[in-house]
Formats: structure tokens, sequence, C-alpha cells
């Protein structure tokens, strides 16, 4: 049972365009959710995240939108670079334990 | 600052052999730790939480376990490795009363 959904495993998107990563969850307990930047051969990186009493969160050119009612949230990123070229995991997390994360999305930024 | 620290980066085993991988934790008092699998095509899963010293809580029934003998100390190990545990491991840590972990650079375990 994948309690966070990625769906898309792969997004192309141009250089200086919006990308919009998608996220779905079916645990209403989970009360925060998070974003990481993943390389190859390396561990993930921290990006942004969002509490569940939220409905966007904004660093920078990473903006979080959360939908609780639709138990979804989107991860957007404006304008897009090269270096942005990553897998992409969303993540949620309930009290002290782990995170649950979804099988991830390929960000691949075009020139 | 805080810094992890997780080796080794590639390691390869024969199938029955013994397995130890640590993870340490600098800059901080009392973390929570984490390890967590990437086994190829599939996100990351939770095999062990441990939220202090001697306390490991286990999320997946496997052939690993997990030891924490100092406060930023996180051990994984097996006895006898198996094809299927094959796999990216990574450490991560979070200080309590944050929701955010922090990974290490990840072991990419091959058992041959």
């Amino acid at each position: 049972d994948q309690q966070v959904k990625q769906n898309s495993p792969s997004l192309s998107v141009q250089e200086g365009r919006i990308s919009i990563l998608n996220c779905d969850y079916t645990n209403s307990m989970f009360d925060y959710f998070l974003w990481y930047k993943k390389y190859p051969a390396e561990g993930p990186t921290f990006l942004i995240s969002i509490s569940s009493i939220k409905d966007k969160n904004e660093d920078g050119r990473f903006t979080v939108f959360l939908n609780k009612s639709a138990k979804h949230l989107s991860l957007h990123i404006v304008p897009s670079q090269p270096g942005d070229s990553a897998v992409y995991f969303c993540a949620a997390s309930w009290g002290a334990d782990g995170l649950t994360f979804g099988k991830g999305t390929h960000l691949i930024i075009q020139p | 600052s805080q810094t992890i620290h997780q080796w080794p980066a590639t390691l390869v085993q024969p199938v029955g052999s013994p397995l130890s991988l640590e993870c340490t934790v600098e800059g901080t008092s009392n973390p929570n730790l984490y390890w967590y699998r990437q086994a190829a095509g599939r996100g990351l899963q939770l095999l062990f939480y441990s939220v202090g010293i001697g306390q490991i809580s286990s999320e997946v029934p496997q052939n690993l376990s997990a030891s924490r003998p100092q406060d930023r100390q996180f051990i994984l190990s097996s006895k006898k490795l198996l094809l299927s545990d094959s796999g990216f491991y990574l450490c991560a840590w979070r200080q309590a009363g944050s929701n955010i972990q922090y990974f290490g650079a990840g072991t990419r375990l091959s058992v041959l």
C-alpha cells in the first residue's frame, strides 16, 4: 500500500519555464510534507517543506502548495534552470517516525 | 554546523557474508537517527529508526538489524547477506522538535 504517490516518473521542461511536480497521499494522519532533491549516487538534499496547517510555502524559486481536502501537494520551480535536473522525492511524516517517500520524479530541464 | 558521515561509499559483498555499515553525526546531541534503503527503481523505504541510545524501532521485518551504541552513532548490520539486500543505503538524522531529516551520502551495496 503506497501512502505517498508520485505518478509521473519523469518530466521534461524547457529552461526558463515553470516545472510543476505533483504528489498525492492517502494517510490523513500525515502532518508535515517535504520535498527532497537527489542526484545519482548521492543522498537526498532537503529542498522545502510545509506543515499541514498551511497551504503554501515559498523559498526563492521554489513554492510548495498543499491541498488537504484533495490530499495533494505540488512543487513549483520557476524559472527552471539546468541545475534543477535531478530526481525529486515527495515525503510525508507523522510524529517521530521516519519519512514515507514517493518513488520520485526525474526532472529534466531542456536547454 | 551539523554533519553526517556514512561509510563506506561502495561495498561489494558475497552472499552469506556479514555486513556492517556505520553512520555518525557531528555537531548535535540526542538526534533521531534513521536507516533507509532505496532499491532499484523504487523510493526510499524506512528500515529502522532510533530516538536514543539502545532504542531501535524496526519498520520492515528482514535480514538486517540496527544498533545505536553511542548517542551519535548508528550501525546497520547483517549476519548473512542475501541477494535481495542489494541497494542504496542511506542514514539520516533529525533534531527533536524539527520535522526535517538530513541525509548522508549513502552506501551502494552489491551482494553477489
